[in-house]
């Protein structure tokens, strides 16, 4: 597509229930970004794709977080047993290669509210 | 640990000023990126700086990098409405790590 698109834009779910995120990158980028961005904060890291493989997932805050991305193009992000803590917009982001000083394009993100 | 500080957090300024918005990095970073966010939509590339002494210009935008200092600059020349919106900056350290971001109000 044109650009990096996500879906949905905005989920409400209550706390304890399991959610999916879904981040559509740029036809051909190799390298998927996830990102968590709190209000007035900048973006968090939680984990990189390069093809299929999660080449780096450290920024993963603990283990109800899982992101896939099956075939090297669209990516999920899992959330098992939501808490309130999670609230967040979570931001996609893709590039062509994935080296270092690459432009990152970013899609317009998820809002997640946990209730 | 790679941290990155931005200021001011927040700048209201009068259309047609100059002003600056800082970037400083705890250790070594070999990229320095700042983006452009406006309210409730994504982040936009504006500059990639790779190098020591690089400078950048688009518009009435214009950014610099001093690895020494550790120092990125973001120079808004004779400001316009336009221009309002949070300016982040990031360093690399194999990820990106940003600064809390810059929320600017320009005023007609």
């Amino acid at each position: 597509g044109a650009g990096v698109s996500q879906t949905p834009s905005n989920k409400v779910t209550e706390k304890g229930k399991y959610v999916e995120l879904r981040c559509d990158p740029i036809s051909g980028h190799t390298a998927l970004y996830w990102y968590r961005q709190s209000l007035g904060q900048g973006p968090e890291f939680l984990i990189y794709f390069q093809g299929t493989g999660a080449a780096d997932d450290s920024g993963l805050p603990n283990d109800r977080f899982f992101a896939v991305r099956p075939e090297g193009s669209v990516s999920t992000l899992k959330i098992q047993r939501t808490e309130r803590g999670d609230s967040a917009v979570y931001l996609c982001a893709s590039s062509l290669t994935g080296r270092d000083g690459e432009k990152l394009f970013f899609g317009s993100g998820t809002q997640l509210s946990v209730l | 640990e790679l941290k990155v500080e931005q200021n001011p957090l927040f700048l209201s300024m009068q259309e047609g000023k100059n002003y600056t918005i800082y970037c400083n990095y705890s250790t070594t970073s070999d990229r320095l990126y700042w983006y452009r966010q406006d309210p409730g939509k994504s982040l936009e590339s504006l500059f990639v700086l790779l190098s020591n002494g690089a400078v950048k210009q688009e518009g009435r935008l214009m950014a610099s990098l001093d690895t020494k200092a550790r120092l990125s600059t973001l120079h808004i020349t004779a400001a316009v409405h336009d221009l309002s919106a949070t300016y982040f900056c990031a360093g690399s350290n194999y990820q990106l790590i940003w600064g809390a971001g810059t929320k600017l109000i320009i005023k007609p």
